[in-house]
């Protein structure tokens, strides 16, 4: 099993649709889960960052984390051709532990919004 | 303010050879990472300097991979020898906390 599970896709969404992207993992010390933006051929992008439970809102992103079911989302409301990419879900590790700043990646979602 | 860089975008090289990949990362970033995606998996972490000091090297495949910080500045990655499963996109990342690491373009690697 995968230390952090995402569907690869591909996953198209309509433009102004709201796209939701899943991410699953399997460490329950991991504390902390971010949410990176890869264009092709560039570099990931950082777009948010969870640690509590619940919902957390930037812009026309929301993140949300569960961890009773070890399962982290991202939402993107009236979705754009320009968030067309691929979003990565990384876990970080215990913060009080050695390895407080390795981040494990899912393989990552394609996303794409069609006009 | 200036990105995380990255040399070279691109390296070829011939088994058996020595590769020297280099990062620089944002200035006043104190933790400097490594990462490296091979075709078709996931980004893996490799290793973490805080300074120029190795916090966790725990990802480093073997001892032919060789990470060093000179100086808590820029950092080399250094391949010797090289083998045809070492190729791939070789990531750096810094950040001065650990919840915001910010990435540079990566070093594409291709071992023939």
């Amino acid at each position: 099993q995968k230390e952090v599970e995402q569907n690869s896709g591909p996953l198209s969404v309509p433009e102004g649709a709201i796209a939701s992207l899943n991410c699953t993992y399997s460490d329950r010390g991991s504390q902390s889960f971010f949410w990176y933006r890869q264009y092709s051929g560039k570099s990931p992008e950082l777009i948010m960052f969870i640690y509590s439970n619940g919902d957390k809102e930037d812009g026309r992103f929301t993140a949300q984390l569960n961890k009773a079911s070890q399962y982290v989302s991202l939402l993107i409301r009236d979705s754009q051709p320009s968030d067309s990419a691929t979003y990565l879900c990384a876990g970080g590790a215990d913060a009080g532990g050695t390895s407080y700043g390795k981040l494990t990646f899912g393989q990552g979602t394609i996303l794409t919004v069609h006009p | 303010e200036a990105g995380v860089t990255q040399f070279p975008s691109h390296s070829v090289i011939e088994k058996g050879q020595t590769v020297t990949l280099r990062c620089d990362p944002i200035s006043g970033h104190d933790n400097l990472y490594w990462y490296r995606r091979v075709m078709g998996k996931e980004i893996k972490f490799l290793l973490h300097f805080v300074k120029e000091s190795k916090q966790d090297e725990s990802g480093m495949p073997n001892n032919r991979f060789l990470a060093e910080r000179t100086g808590g500045t820029y950092s080399t990655l250094k391949v010797q020898p090289a083998e045809l499963e070492d190729s791939g996109v070789y990531f750096c990342a810094s950040s001065r906390t650990i919840y915001t690491q910010y990435f540079g373009p990566g070093t594409r690697l291709t071992v023939l």
